[in-house]
């Protein structure tokens, strides 16, 4: 069983729909992520955030929104999106600082989108 | 510009033999490697990380082995189950204040029973 939880599993939206993805640990993890996975493709990182603050935005189009509002949910608001963006869209923790700087990433096990 | 790269896309093994995954880099930042597997419909599971300090990390039937002067890594899987049957990604992290990890571009592994 995953200990990050993603919801929803599979969407479908139209062009011109407002959704958003959700992300959830109860780790206390510190720095939660957002990947882009397309087939038989690497997982491509989007967003980091640590301690809630947005720390890196690999120049991602403004139509993903990120947010994060307490240490343990991490949302993912779309609109506007073109069908290039159907994609796993998987979210991630870990844990930061001091000692534990060297730990692992755990992943959610994503929301497959479909843009219509 | 691909800075990890796993250059085998497929390898089957038969059950009971050794796995080798391989993985080379090109950023000679980066500090922090890990090994993920990944089944269908799922996330990707840590299996196995290595900090750049070492040169070998061994978990149960899993060792990783970094050779930094050659940029590589390896994933050594011994005995090979049909359950290992995924694909693995490798990733590494340049040092300490980014959490930016890049991962590689997969190598499907088939135990065959």
């Amino acid at each position: 069983d995953t200990e990050v939880t993603q919801t929803p599993k599979h969407l479908v939206m139209g062009m011109t729909n407002k959704k958003s993805l959700k992300c959830e640990q109860h780790m206390g993890h510190r720095a939660m992520y957002w990947y882009k996975q397309k087939a038989k493709k690497p997982p491509e990182l989007m967003f980091v955030y640590s301690y809630e603050k947005l720390s890196i935005n690999e120049s991602v189009p403004s139509r993903f929104s990120p947010e994060c509002p307490n240490s343990s949910l991490l949302n993912l608001h779309l609109h506007a999106l073109q069908p290039e963006d159907s994609a796993l869209y998987l979210c991630a923790s870990s844990q930061v600082g001091g000692d534990r700087h060297n730990q692992p990433q755990h992943f959610g096990d994503g929301t497959r989108l479909s843009i219509l | 510009d691909q800075q990890v790269k796993q250059n085998s896309p497929s390898l089957s093994v038969q059950e009971g033999r050794i796995s080798i995954l391989n993985c080379d880099y090109t950023n000679s930042m980066f500090d922090y490697f890990l090994w993920y597997k990944k089944y269908p419909a799922e996330g990707p599971t840590f299996l196995i990380s290595i900090s750049s300090i070492k040169d070998k990390n061994e978990d149960g039937r899993f060792t990783v082995f970094l050779n930094k002067s050659a940029k590589h890594l390896s994933l050594h899987i011994v005995p090979s189950q049909p359950g290992d049957s995924a694909v693995y990604f490798c990733a590494a992290r340049a040092t300490s204040g980014t959490y930016k990890y890049i991962f590689g571009t997969g190598t499907r592994l088939k135990v065959l029973a």
